[in-house]
């Protein structure tokens, strides 16, 4: 179990670049899971995949924001033409199906900085 | 309406006292997970303990406790002889519904520093 991992850890862009960031969750877990974390707030529900197939998506996922996760494994995030508001730790996290007690496990996160 | 609060932004602890964190939480729903992460300031999130909605004990992980009180939908999180490294910010979270349910619904977390 090598945990889930995420790149890169720190993202420093200029307002109106794209970015884009990777999310390899735990090799057997089915769900992944991406939320958003503002400065002195708990993690909000951004979107979640069930194997390859993108089950929601929070209203908080703007047009702007696209996930993918093209083969039920590794997972993209990717934020196009950033604002200053998306600023923020973007964490991953993955959990098998039918989960019941079990967590869901986070990665480090990224943190994006918009300048 | 707040899923979970948290109304504890900031807490102090002596090292080797026991210390507990408040939530309380809102659902309709009669089976929910409620969940404890820690998150250093590292910043990855760290599961520490959870309760079930239908479990008939508190749940303990070490020396961690949760002291659940389905009537007054509270889950609060006793950490007992706290040391230095247990200083970070602890989150409550539920999944409302049963396997087939996914997100969780954080709070806004609690700041735990632990004075030597």
């Amino acid at each position: 179990d090598t945990g889930v991992s995420q790149d890169p850890r720190h993202k420093i862009t200029k307002r109106g670049q794209n970015v884009t960031f990777r999310c390899d969750p735990i090799s057997e877990h089915n769900r992944l899971y991406w939320y958003r974390q503002t400065l002195g707030q708990g993690p909000e529900f951004l979107t979640y995949f069930q194997n390859e197939a993108q089950l929601e998506k929070s209203r908080l996922l703007s047009d702007r924001f696209s996930a993918e996760r093209p083969k039920g494994s590794f997972s993209t995030l990717e934020i196009q033409r950033t604002e200053q508001g998306d600023s923020a730790m973007y964490l991953c996290a993955s959990s098998p199906i039918g989960e019941g007690r079990q967590p869901q496990h986070f990665g480090d996160g990224t943190r994006l900085s918009i300048l | 309406a707040q899923k979970i609060t948290q109304t504890q932004p900031g807490m102090f602890v002596q090292e080797k006292e026991a210390v507990t964190l408040d939530c309380t939480y809102d659902t309709s729903d009669p089976s929910y997970g409620l969940f404890w992460y820690k998150q250093p300031s590292s910043g990855e999130m760290i599961f520490l303990i959870y309760q079930g909605s239908y479990d008939q004990q508190n749940a303990t992980e070490g020396r961690y406790s949760l002291n659940f009180q389905k009537a007054r939908k509270s889950a609060n999180l006793v950490i007992s002889a706290s040391q230095l490294g247990d200083s970070a910010m602890y989150f409550c979270a539920m999944r409302e519904g049963g396997d087939s349910s996914y997100k969780l619904i954080f709070g806004s977390g609690t700041r735990l520093l632990v004075r030597p």
